[in-house]
């Protein structure tokens, strides 16, 4: 079945750093790749996505590229806001027969001043 | 637009009680989403309906769990008799069918802490 892998946490960086945190998966077929973010006290928004090999997503300064050779989504940010403390999830979108979008266990980001 | 809402937010009962959850989907969302995240691991679905239709239930741990959705609207998930290894965060989220399924919209969650 589908699953996803992601580095354990915390990741703590210091304000301006540069942020990799890294994705890996195991898909029958060729899913859609998410970012999710969750903030503190709220729920998991959409952050990004792409929709087929080589693309790139983007949004608030983070990108992620889907590379299928490397079954890889690994979420990048060239310098870091406190503001962008949170837990962030890859996860797959249905493929292969699997009608339900499968989640990584989360990497949670902590930004100090 | 309303979001995904979830009641309670939060819940602390004793091991042999009985909670029951709500989820509020977005009006016309069709796709409805329970998961779980234990402390620390990975979300892990638990069903989903189309409509008031189950169509795959297949991460319910166990028949303590049983989830409807009457008239497609909201949905309850209520476990019965709960076990110390229920706690954790329940998710809810929802999504319309065909174009534009893939994105889901996520409730804040409920804590359940079974002591």
């Amino acid at each position: 079945g589908n699953s996803v892998t992601q580095m354990e946490g915390p990741v703590t960086l210091s304000e301006e750093a540069f942020l990799t945190i890294n994705c890996t998966y195991t898909a029958t077929g060729y899913p859609s790749l998410f970012w999710y973010v969750q903030y503190p006290g709220e729920g998991l928004q959409l952050l990004l996505k792409a929709t087929k090999a080589d693309d790139k997503g983007s949004n608030k300064g983070f990108e992620a590229t889907y590379r299928k050779e490397t079954t890889s989504f690994h979420l990048e940010k060239g310098s870091v806001q406190v503001s962008d403390s949170a837990v962030y999830f890859c996860a797959l979108g249905p493929s292969g027969g699997s009608y339900i979008p499968t989640f990584g266990r989360g990497t949670s980001l902590i930004v100090h001043p | 637009e309303a979001g995904v809402t979830q009641f309670p937010s939060h819940s602390v009962i004793e091991k042999g009680q009985t909670v029951t959850l709500r989820c509020d989907p977005i009006s016309g969302h069709d796709n409805l989403y329970w998961y779980r995240r234990v402390m620390g691991k990975e979300i892990k679905f638990l069903l989903h309906f189309v409509k008031e239709s189950k169509q795959d239930e297949s991460g319910m741990p166990n028949n303590r769990f049983l989830a409807e959705r009457t008239g497609g609207t909201y949905s309850t998930l209520k476990v019965q008799p709960a076990e110390l290894e229920d706690s954790g965060v329940y998710f809810c989220a929802s999504s319309p069918v065909g174009q534009g399924s893939e994105k889901l919209f996520f409730g804040s969650g409920t804590q359940l802490s079974v002591l």
